[in-house]
């Protein structure tokens, strides 16, 4: 049963215009979100997070949305750039105080030059 | 600052053998989780350590298993290798509090199993 769930396992884009990446997820007692980020040969990497209380949150390029009534998670990137092309996925807290994350299956994102 | 380090990168089984893998957290992080990554699949979380204990565990049999040292390593162990055990291992280091701090990941151990 996935919980998490990226929809969309590959999307491409071009360089300067916005990526927006989806996330659903199924249960409302999920706690904080967060997004990483991973390259090939590399282990995945922190991105952003927000917390359930908030509806959004920014870090440079990258904003993620919560809608809490729809149970979806959005990663908007703006401008893209060619280095962002990576996979990215979304993960879910169950309750505060665990590392049980709990990820989605990822979105391979291309941003064309 | 050292990152999470992982042993081997790469490991060829065959079926029924047994396996170890090994992870070094960062410095000072007493949290290490471990994950397995197939395709279509995402990570799934295998069991995380915490003071050489195991505080939560995911919905994996029990021919995996793990431990933790006094000095943070941990170790996951796979016993009879079935075919759909090859994956890419990852294991993640976090500091303990009650906030929600991120897991640092290592590069993963990729295990294929014939």
């Amino acid at each position: 049963d996935q919980q998490v769930k990226q929809n969309s396992p590959s999307l491409s884009v071009q360089e300067g215009r916005i990526s927006i990446l989806n996330c659903d997820y199924t249960n409302s007692m999920f706690d904080y979100f967060l997004w990483y980020k991973k390259y090939p040969a590399e282990g995945p990497t922190f991105l952003i997070s927000i917390s359930s209380i908030k509806d959004k949150n920014e870090d440079g390029r990258f904003t993620v949305f919560l809608n809490k009534s729809a149970k979806h998670l959005s990663l908007h990137i703006v401008p893209s750039q060619p280095g962002d092309s990576a996979v990215y996925f979304c993960a879910a807290i169950p309750y505060s105080g665990t590392y049980k994350y709990i990820f989605g299956t990822g979105t391979r994102l291309k941003v064309l030059a | 600052k050292a990152g999470v380090t992982q042993t081997p990168r790469y490991l060829i089984k065959t079926r029924g053998q047994q396996v170890t893998l090994s992870c070094s957290p960062i410095s000072g992080h007493r949290s290490v989780s471990w994950y397995q990554q197939t395709p279509g699949q995402g990570l799934q979380f295998l069991f995380e350590y915490f003071s050489e204990t195991q505080r939560n565990k995911g919905n994996f049999p029990g021919r995996f298993s793990g431990r933790q040292f006094s000095n943070s390593r941990s170790e996951m162990n796979v016993s009879t290798l079935e075919l759909g055990d090859s994956a890419l291992y990852l294991c993640a280091s976090s500091l303990d509090t009650t906030t929600h701090n991120e897991q640092f990941f290592g590069p993963g151990t990729r295990l294929t199993v014939l």
